[in-house]
């Protein structure tokens, strides 16, 4: 079975701060993706990424960045975190193209004050 | 503006009962239409790809048709348990992934 691990569940940080989001998949998946769900709304996809280094913007990219140093790896970095940064953020991952079945983790809801 | 829209946005369903809803999507460059459980304090789980118009897939009481000419999807959900309870989305691709923001239904004992 795939698996896709977040590394917090939930995480409470304060206007300002740098925030590391980490995402870790086990399947050797070429690509990896970001994305964050509010009520009312579809997933919306932050960022992505097709290979080590490479990293492509998402529809909703502003207040974000990625990094992805290692195939299995792939890290949402909030540089200075906002409130409407509130939000679950999810993780996916999948083998072929980006329009393929995506496999997901369990998501982090963080909440920013 | 999401052009992948799934209504009802939420739905009560009794123990038993069947019930359905709805994913619209854009009907030109369709590539291929996902949908995905979403369990509370789960990850996602894809449940369905399809690709032809006219498809119908099934996974033990939940099945989904497509029309692609016309732009929906329905997923039915035959005899609800509440192990169905979950968030529903779907997702389009074109040259990409839009998701719509989910069904979420909730099956009373």
């Amino acid at each position: 079975d795939v698996k896709v691990t977040q590394s917090s569940r939930y995480l409470v940080k304060r206007t300002g701060e740098k925030v590391f989001l980490e995402c870790v998949q086990d399947m050797d998946h070429e690509n990896m993706f970001w994305y964050r769900q509010d009520p009312g709304l579809g997933l919306r996809l932050i960022y992505f990424s097709y290979d080590v280094k490479m990293k492509e913007k998402g529809d909703i990219p502003e207040g974000y960045s990625v990094s992805r140093e290692k195939k299995e790896r792939f890290s949402l970095i909030l540089e200075s975190a906002s409130t409407n940064q509130t939000s679950m953020y999810l993780c996916a991952s999948n083998p072929g193209t980006r329009q393929e079945t995506q496999y997901f983790g369990p998501g982090t809801r963080l909440l920013v004050l | 503006i999401l052009n992948v829209e799934q209504s009802p946005q939420s739905l009560h369903v009794q123990e038993g009962d069947s019930t359905n809803f709805t994913c619209s999507f854009p009907s030109s460059n369709f590539y291929a239409l996902h949908w995905y459980r979403w369990e509370t304090a789960k990850s996602p789980e894809a449940l369905f790809v399809m690709t032809l118009n006219g498809d119908e897939k099934k996974k033990g009481r939940i099945s989904a048709t497509l029309n692609t000419k016309e732009g929906y999807s329905y997923l039915y959900i035959k005899g609800s348990q509440p192990e169905d309870s979950a968030t529903y989305l779907c997702a389009f691709t074109d040259y990409k992934l839009s998701f719509g923001a989910g069904t979420t239904v909730t099956v009373r004992a």
